[in-house]
């Protein structure tokens, strides 16, 4: 079946550094993949998302390029803050039903 | 626009008792919605997935009469919770696939979630 893997957290960085979390997917078809970002005690909230291959999404700086060819989705963004400090999760979707990876804990350090 | 909204926010109940969720699309339709629990730390895990007027579709190992889902109108789906016991004590997200719009087939919006714990 589908599945995401995202790399192991925690993921701790100092302020303005660069960040890169990986993500894998494996699906039949053509999925949107989708970054979703959950702040300490509220709700998921969509990051950025891309619907075919080669597409880039991006939003507050972060991006993640769809890689049909490595089926990789991973998430950068070049100088953090310590607002971004957050639980980052990857998803597909095939048929509107959201497949997500572990979520990868980020912890940003003044 | 697409706000998907929950009540409770957080709830408290003691073991053996019952607790109803709601999870309202606030201004679209929403055909399609959607259960998740998450624990500590942990991905959300899909539980159910609710059709407005039809039965909803249960996950493998999910038990259907423990935790009911009525999608009764395009804006409205609820969760309850039956007999409750300290292990359904987790975060319970909905989500709402919209309909019209902007909002397209392949994007879920997300609720702020429940918390539940059960003593």
């Amino acid at each position: 079946g589908d599945s995401v893997t995202q790399m192991e957290g925690p993921v701790t960085l100092s302020e303005e550094a660069f960040l890169t979390i990986n993500c894998t997917y494996t699906a039949t078809g053509y999925p949107s993949l989708f970054w979703y970002v959950q702040y300490p005690g509220e709700g998921l909230q969509l990051l950025l998302k891309a619907t075919k291959a080669d597409d880039k999404g991006s939003n507050k700086g972060f991006e993640a390029t769809y890689r049909k060819e490595t089926t990789s989705f991973h998430l950068e963004k070049g100088s953090v803050q310590v607002s971004d400090s957050a639980v980052y999760f990857c998803a597909l979707s095939n048929t509107g039903k959201l497949i997500f990876g572990q979520g990868t804990t980020l912890q940003v350090k003044p | 626009g697409a706000v998907v909204s929950q009540h409770p926010s957080r709830v408290i109940c003691k073991s053996g008792t019952s607790v109803k969720i709601e999870c309202r699309s606030l201004d679209f339709q929403a055909t399609t919605m959607f259960w998740y629990r998450q624990f500590p730390k942990q991905s959300l895990m899909l539980m159910a997935t609710s059709n407005e007027g039809s039965k909803a579709t249960y996950e493998q190992g999910v038990e259907k009469d423990k935790f009911l889902i009525n999608h009764a109108s395009l804006t409205l789906s609820t969760l309850t919770v039956t007999s409750a016991h300290p292990e359904d004590s987790s975060f319970y997200i909905c989500s709402a696939l919209g309909t019209g719009g902007q909002k397209s087939y392949n994007e879920q919006f997300f609720g702020p979630g429940t918390r539940l714990t059960v003593l």
